[in-house]
């Protein structure tokens, strides 16, 4: 089951902060972010650990609720550069070996000059 | 330098043929993956594969056949019982450590396929 990721899409002006949201139904091991310009390939942002460990970008940060099953991507004093469509995946507790990632359906966000 | 490459960028096929889409990754890297995007849909599932001569179906398999014979290469065969084979396929790879989970992928730049 694929996470709810919230709001559909964001427009916003240079400068301005933005908030996106990703949310499962199931108990999360980790949580993973990308970000895919239009026609490239997906690129790595950040992972979330449950416990609290990160991993990733400098100038973006991010939030795991464990308990909600819930993570949340800060943009701050956006850029030009950070228009695109964010994804995220979530590695789901208890699938072993063959654990995988199930990414959400994407939120389109656009920076404005 | 390192990386995944997919090939060709875009194909186009008649319908009732099988296809045959190569990835290669050089980074050394155990696990592979293949995903489908559609618009509006984000990034799904196909196969996944840890070790070589190993794979796994993902969420949306059916119509698909993968093949795991060298670590370098995991090429996707999307048969003609796949009914909507229009798409963009990603491929990616990524280390493995079953103690920290899953770890951050590498895509390749994708192949659209049409068929007519």
């Amino acid at each position: 089951q694929q996470p709810v990721q919230s709001p559909q899409a964001v427009i916003l002006r240079e400068g301005e902060d933005a908030v996106i949201n990703c949310s499962s139904s199931k108990a999360l091991y980790s949580v993973h972010w990308y970000r895919q310009k239009h026609g490239e390939a997906p690129v790595f942002l950040m992972i979330l650990l449950k416990g609290g460990e990160q991993k990733g970008h400098e100038k973006i940060s991010a939030s795991f609720n464990e308990k909600k099953q819930q993570s949340s991507l800060y943009l701050t004093a956006s850029q030009l550069s950070y228009s695109g469509t964010y994804f995220c995946g979530t590695e789901t507790l208890g699938t072993g070996a063959n654990s995988k990632l199930t990414f959400g359906k994407g939120i389109t966000l656009s920076v404005r000059p | 330098d390192g990386g995944i490459t997919q090939s060709p960028k875009y194909l186009f096929r008649k319908e009732g043929q099988n296809v045959t889409l190569s990835c290669e990754q050089n980074l050394n890297h155990d696990a592979m993956y293949w995903y489908r995007q559609d618009p509006g849909q984000g990034l799904r599932l196909i196969y996944y594969s840890q070790i070589v001569n190993d794979f796994q179906k993902g969420d949306i398999a059916e119509g698909y056949s993968v093949s795991r014979e060298k670590k370098e290469s995991f090429p996707l065969t999307v048969t003609s019982a796949q009914k909507n084979p229009t798409a963009f396929y990603l491929c990616a790879s990524s280390m493995l450590d079953f103690d920290r989970g899953l770890s951050e992928q590498f895509f390749g730049p994708g192949t659209r396929l049409t068929v007519l």
